[in-house]
């Protein structure tokens, strides 16, 4: 069965600091993952898809399948990217998702 | 861009009654529509998957008696919580994937329900 794995719970950083969230994955297929984010008081919205491989508000996320992750990245965190962050998985041909349990990013002034 | 509107938004209801909760998709047709539960500062849950015209597929664990899904058009889908105990109190949560083929989801704003 497949699994997302988001080890960080809670992580919390200065403006301007890199920050890299976790995520990783066990599924016997070939893998689609996601990164969908939540800001306070709004909806679930998809941030980045694996296979666009493009940036979206500065963060970028590479798939490793070796270390079978999706670790997502951003050089320099803004105050508002403050927001839970969710990893997910997409089963092909079922087109449902697995989700992570989530990371609360907090960004610090 | 596609949305995904949910009504109500919040409802509060005695144990016992039945709510009925509604996800359309406003712009866009969606074949596929799922629905989940997301408890206070945990993930989402899968509970079923709402496919236009035929009945819906639970995960494992989801009484489909007890959550009962209709999609019967390509914009609306309805999640029915019978008989509501005060164990069903949580944020639910729906969301579409266009029949155009694209396989991004679009998700509701999630409806808050709260059994007395």
């Amino acid at each position: 069965a497949q699994r997302v794995t988001q080890p960080e719970k809670l992580l919390s950083v200065f403006k301007g600091a890199p920050v890299e969230l976790k995520c990783n994955y066990s599924y016997s297929g070939s893998p689609e993952l996601f990164w969908y984010v939540q800001y306070s008081r709004q909806r679930l919205q998809l941030l980045l898809r694996h296979i666009s491989r493009e940036s979206i508000k500065g963060f970028t996320a590479d798939l490793n399948k070796g270390e079978t992750s999706f670790h997502l990245k951003k050089p320099f965190a803004q105050e508002e990217d403050s927001a839970m962050y969710y990893c997910a998985l997409l089963k092909s041909g079922a087109g449902k998702s697995t989700f992570g349990d989530g990371t609360t990013l907090t960004v610090k002034p | 861009g596609a949305v995904v509107s949910q009504h109500p938004s919040w409802v509060i209801c005695k144990s016992g009654t039945s709510v009925k909760i509604e996800c359309r998709s406003l712009d866009f047709q969606a074949t596929t529509m799922f629905w989940y539960r997301q408890f206070p500062k945990q993930s989402l849950m899968l509970m079923a998957t709402s496919n236009e015209g035929s009945k819906a597929t639970y995960e494992q664990g989801v009484e489909k008696d007890k959550f009962l899904i209709n999609h019967a058009s390509l914009t609306l889908s309805t999640l029915t919580v019978t008989s509501a105990h005060p164990e069903d109190s949580s944020f639910y949560i729906c969301s579409a994937t266009p029949s155009s083929g694209t396989d991004t989801q679009y998700f509701g704003p999630g409806t808050r329900l709260t059994v007395l």
